[in-house]
């Protein structure tokens, strides 16, 4: 079936430095990819969205980048900071699938001191 | 704003006995509410669709008389999880979208039920 995977489970980073998180799908028809953030015992906190028509979205410190033609997607962190250290998931849903979310697997982000 | 509130947030009980958990849209109403599973270091399931005044609908694979499902208003709907066994131990989380960012979904904080 369909699904939406990442490329790497785990992601060191140091603090002050940029992350980049990677995030394969393979639903051609969807509308929406968004970006998760999962802190340990928590529900996820919505980072993130891009319709399936741009490429590019900014938002503070984040940027979520969208290559259709290869489907991939990507989640940018500039300066990363100790709170960043979490579980990012993206997601895709399309209005067809009457707005139900496929997550990926995740990634775990570490922020070194 | 697109506040979900969950709650439990953690039970423990045992097994043979039901668990309820509700969710709660605070600052906007819902119409259709998501109810996913985690497991430790795993993905989010979705479990079902929780529409507002019909039937929920089930994802394959999950026992819709195991996992009731009521949405009886705008802002509320509840999880029951019947005749709990160990195997039902997980993270429970709820979803919703405020109305015109249907493509959003905004979670609870999750329920940890944990089946003795």
């Amino acid at each position: 079936g369909e699904s939406v995977g990442l490329h790497l489970p785990t992601l060191s980073v140091q603090e002050g430095d940029n992350s980049i998180i990677n995030c394969a799908y393979s639903n051609s028809a969807s509308d929406y990819f968004i970006w998760y953030k999962q802190e340990s015992g928590k529900g996820p906190q919505f980072i993130i969205d891009i319709r399936s028509n741009m490429d590019k979205r900014q938002g503070q410190r984040v940027t979520v980048l969208l290559n259709k033609t290869v489907k991939h997607l990507s989640l940018q962190i500039a300066a990363t900071q100790p709170g960043d250290s979490a579980v990012y998931f993206c997601a895709e849903t399309s209005r067809a699938a009457g707005n139900k979310l496929t997550f990926g697997g995740g990634t775990r982000v570490l922020v070194k001191p | 704003g697109a506040v979900v509130s969950q709650h439990p947030s953690w039970v423990i009980c045992k097994s043979g006995t039901s668990v309820k958990i509700e969710c709660r849209s605070l600052d906007f109403q819902a119409t259709t509410m998501f109810w996913y599973r985690q497991f430790p270091k795993q993905s989010l399931m979705l479990m079902a669709t929780s529409n507002e005044g019909s039937k929920a609908t089930y994802e394959q694979g999950v026992e819709k008389d195991k996992f009731l499902i009521n949405h009886a208003s705008l802002t509320l709907s509840t999880l029951t999880v019947t005749s709990a066994h160990p195997e039902d131990s997980s993270f429970y989380i709820c979803s919703a979208s405020p109305p015109g960012t249907e493509n959003i979904q905004y979670f609870g904080a999750g329920t940890r039920l944990s089946v003795l």
